[in-house]
């Protein structure tokens, strides 16, 4: 049992480049999110999937798009890095209860 | 006003001893709320989860939560230097429905003294 699943752990892109960060996990949960953290602004929500084949946008957007593949995978995409996208994402998953379980998070960096 | 509100800290204590954290909220309708750990450079890690006014102990860690006030907190007894991390409090957002929204606060970051 691998709980939420996380790649790539570390991404170097250039400014206008896009990549995919892919997300899983194995404890059947029906939500998954994705956050990022910046230094001095905490967890803010960026996209969200309350099941399979739903989608919603949360805090911070722009910039960003999402694919809930099936109940396991909930992928992340940027289409065009910019700077201002350096940052850490975190992938979690929900049990109906609210408690959230996260993924091990991979450092971007935009240059 | 924030949604959740913590001391950014940071908060010292010396080992052995016991870690105050606070954290209050602004929708005096939610009923979850939860204790995160955050080692640095790793990602947060449920460590309480409370949902009843009163107290919650769990080992050496008491979560507190007291909507009337709408507060609450994370005592850590006979903190180790191994407690030493940033502290996230979270509480459930009542208008996301079936999405499970938290909302966090922006962590207390505690250090532990040997």
């Amino acid at each position: 049992n691998a709980g939420v699943t996380q790649t790539p752990k570390f991404q170097v892109l250039k400014t206008g480049q896009s990549m995919t960060l892919q997300c899983a996990q194995d404890m059947n949960h029906n939500s998954m999110y994705w956050y990022r953290q910046d230094p001095g602004m905490g967890l803010r929500l960026i996209y969200y999937s309350a099941s399979e084949g739903t989608t919603d946008k949360g805090e911070v957007p722009n910039g960003y798009n999402v694919s809930r593949l099936n109940k396991r995978e909930f992928s992340l995409r940027l289409e065009s890095a910019a700077p201002s996208q350096t940052s850490v994402y975190f992938c979690a998953s929900s049990t109906n209860s609210y408690e959230q379980y996260f993924g091990p998070g991979t450092r971007l960096t935009v240059t | 006003q924030k949604e959740v509100e913590q001391n950014s800290g940071p908060l010292s204590v010396p080992e052995g001893a016991i870690a105050s954290l606070n954290c209050t909220y602004s929708d005096r309708g939610s009923q979850s709320f939860f204790w995160y750990r955050q080692y640095s450079g790793k990602s947060p890690e449920l460590i309480m989860s409370i949902y009843s006014n009163g107290d919650k102990e769990d080992g050496r860690f008491t979560a507190q939560l007291n909507k009337a006030s709408q507060y609450v907190s994370l005592l850590i007894r006979d903190s180790q230097p191994s407690d030493s991390a940033t502290y996230l409090c979270a509480v459930n957002r009542i208008s996301s429905g079936s999405a499970r929204q938290l909302t966090f606060g922006s962590g207390t970051q505690l250090t532990v003294l040997p």
